[in-house]
């Protein structure tokens, strides 16, 4: 099915661990994008892309690196987790051609840090 | 500041009963796109409604309707004749004319049986 696909679903590192979280989407959308979730806190923009070779920073982007180096994939690696890194991520992707409809959610990653 | 403001933490209504959830936004700019999300049990981020700042008109589709007032800078949903399946968060956002979508903090909905 199309859509926005997000491995793993689920995780654990211990501090100071890197890992990468995946996203894929087969909609050819140009505009993806990683956000956290946290109690009380709704959901926080950490990268977004525009486009193949094109990252900016959200509102919390500190301790994460994003790349784009195809249309399908957004990666959002951590260097050297920390127990505040400790969140659910949601990986959205959109075109930015067609604007008549929303922002396409992936299922998110559930991720513990030690 | 352009902001999403979700006043309402935590909603409890008993089943068949109407609940409205609040959203109260601040932008400067004159176009923008309100959206609604529904966030069940289960994780996922349901998009529920998209509304462009040049269309004030309600919309209703089945038991839920919108109501978007520029004046008053809010774009409420309500829900009628609420049912079990409607507990979950629901978070209002806004994208401010760039590609950037943001975020209320979320209202958690919880529908007695």
């Amino acid at each position: 099915n199309a859509g926005v696909t997000q491995t793993p679903k689920f995780q654990v590192l211990k501090t100071g661990q890197s890992m990468t979280l995946q996203c894929a989407q087969d909609m050819n959308h140009e505009y993806m994008s990683w956000y956290r979730q946290d109690p009380g806190m709704g959901l926080r923009l950490i990268h977004y892309s525009v486009g193949a070779g094109i990252t900016d920073q959200g509102e919390v982007p500190n301790g994460y690196n994003v790349s784009r180096s195809t249309t399908e994939d957004f990666p959002l690696r951590l260097l050297s987790a920390a127990p505040s890194q400790t969140s659910v991520y949601f990986c959205a992707s959109r075109s930015l051609v067609l604007r008549d409809y929303g922002y396409t959610f992936g299922s998110g990653t559930r991720l513990t840090v030690v | 500041a352009q902001k999403v403001t979700q006043a309402q933490t935590e909603i409890s209504v008993v089943e068949k009963e109407d609940v409205t959830l609040d959203c109260v936004y601040e932008t400067r700019d004159t176009t923008y796109y309100l959206f609604w999300y529904k966030q069940p049990p289960s994780g996922e981020l349901v998009f529920l409604i998209r509304r462009n700042s040049f269309d004030e008109q309600n919309e209703i589709s089945g038991r839920y309707s919108w109501n978007f007032q520029k004046s008053t800078s809010s774009f409420n949903f309500t829900i009628t004749a609420s049912q079990v399946v409607d507990s979950a968060v629901y978070f209002c956002a806004l994208n401010f004319g760039n590609e950037k979508l943001t975020f209320g903090t979320g209202t958690r909905l919880t529908i007695i049986p």
